[in-house]
C-alpha cells in the first residue's frame, strides 16, 4: 500500500499569502495518478487538481500543482478567505487508492 | 448535470444491517467506476473501495475487505454500500464520488471529479 504523507500538519496563514503543501509518497507514484482535493467544513472534497499539475473545471489559475516520483506540492499564490480549508492528495497508481492525512490551511 | 444523490441519514444500534445508495444521472452509469470514502468525525478521508458498474467489477482497501460489501444495480443507475453488522466504530460519513479514466497522451488520469454530498451513518446502543 502506498502511504501518502502530507506537511505540515496545519499552515497558518493570512489572505494574500502564498501557500505551500507537500505530499511525499511512499513509492512513487507517476504524476497521471496524484490529484488534489478541498474540503471544507461540512462538505463533501471538491477537486482542484488532476495528474499532479492539470486544472480541474472551474478551479481559480491561483491554485497550481507540480511534483513528480514521490514528491508533490500543492501552490496556491495567492490566498483568497474562501481558500481556508482542508486539503487532500490521493494518488491512483496502485489499490487501495490511498489519500493523504490532509492539511488543514487555517487563518493567521 | 452530471448528480451523484445519496441516501439520508441513518441512525442504527450495533449489530444491524444497513445498505446506503448512491444514484448517479446526467452521464452514463455503467462508463465510470463508483468509488466509496469514509470520514470519520474530525478525521480524514478513507478510500474504501471502487465498484465498475458496467460489469460490477470490484475492489476494496484491505482495511474494508470483508467488512463492507460494495454492489450496483446498473438497471437504476444506483451504487450501494452495505453492511450486515454495524458496529460503532462504523459512526462516519459516507461519500459516494465518480472515478474517471480520462486519456491523455499515452495515459491515463484518474481522479474523482464529482461528489454526493454524504451519508451520515450513526451507530450506538
Amino acid at each position: 500500500e502506498i502511504v501518502l504523507t502530507q506537511s505540515p500538519g496545519t499552515l497558518s496563514l493570512s489572505p494574500g499569502e502564498r501557500a505551500t503543501l507537500s505530499c511525499r509518497a511512499s513509492q512513487s507514484v507517476s504524476s497521471s495518478y496524484l490529484a488534489w482535493y478541498q474540503q471544507k467544513p461540512g462538505q463533501a472534497p471538491r477537486l482542484l487538481i488532476y495528474g499532479a499539475s492539470s486544472r480541474a473545471t472551474g478551479i481559480p489559475d491561483r491554485f497550481s500543482g507540480s511534483g513528480s516520483g514521490t514528491d508533490f506540492t500543492l501552490t496556491i499564490s495567492r490566498l483568497e478567505p474562501e481558500d481556508f480549508a482542508v486539503y487532500y492528495c490521493q494518488q491512483y497508481g496502485s489499490s487501495p487508492e490511498t489519500f493523504g492525512q490532509g492539511t488543514k490551511l487555517e487563518i493567521k | 448535470e452530471v448528480q451523484l444523490v445519496q441516501s439520508g441519514a441513518e441512525v442504527k444500534k450495533p449489530g444491524e444491517s444497513l445498505k446506503i445508495s448512491c444514484k448517479g444521472s446526467g452521464y452514463s452509469f455503467t462508463s465510470y467506476w463508483i468509488g466509496w470514502v469514509r470520514q470519520m468525525p474530525g478525521k480524514g478521508l478513507e478510500w474504501m473501495g471502487i465498484i465498475y458498474p458496467g460489469d460490477s467489477d470490484t475492489r476494496y482497501s484491505p482495511s474494508f475487505q470483508g467488512q463492507v460489501t460494495i454492489s450496483a444495480d446498473k438497471s437504476i443507475s444506483t451504487a450501494y454500500l452495505q453492511w450486515s453488522s454495524l458496529k460503532a466504530s462504523d459512526t462516519a460519513m459516507y461519500y459516494c464520488a465518480r472515478r474517471v479514466a480520462a486519456a491523455g497522451t499515452g495515459y491515463y488520469y484518474y481522479y474523482m471529479d464529482v461528489w454526493g454530498k454524504g451519508t451520515t451513518v450513526t451507530v450506538s446502543s
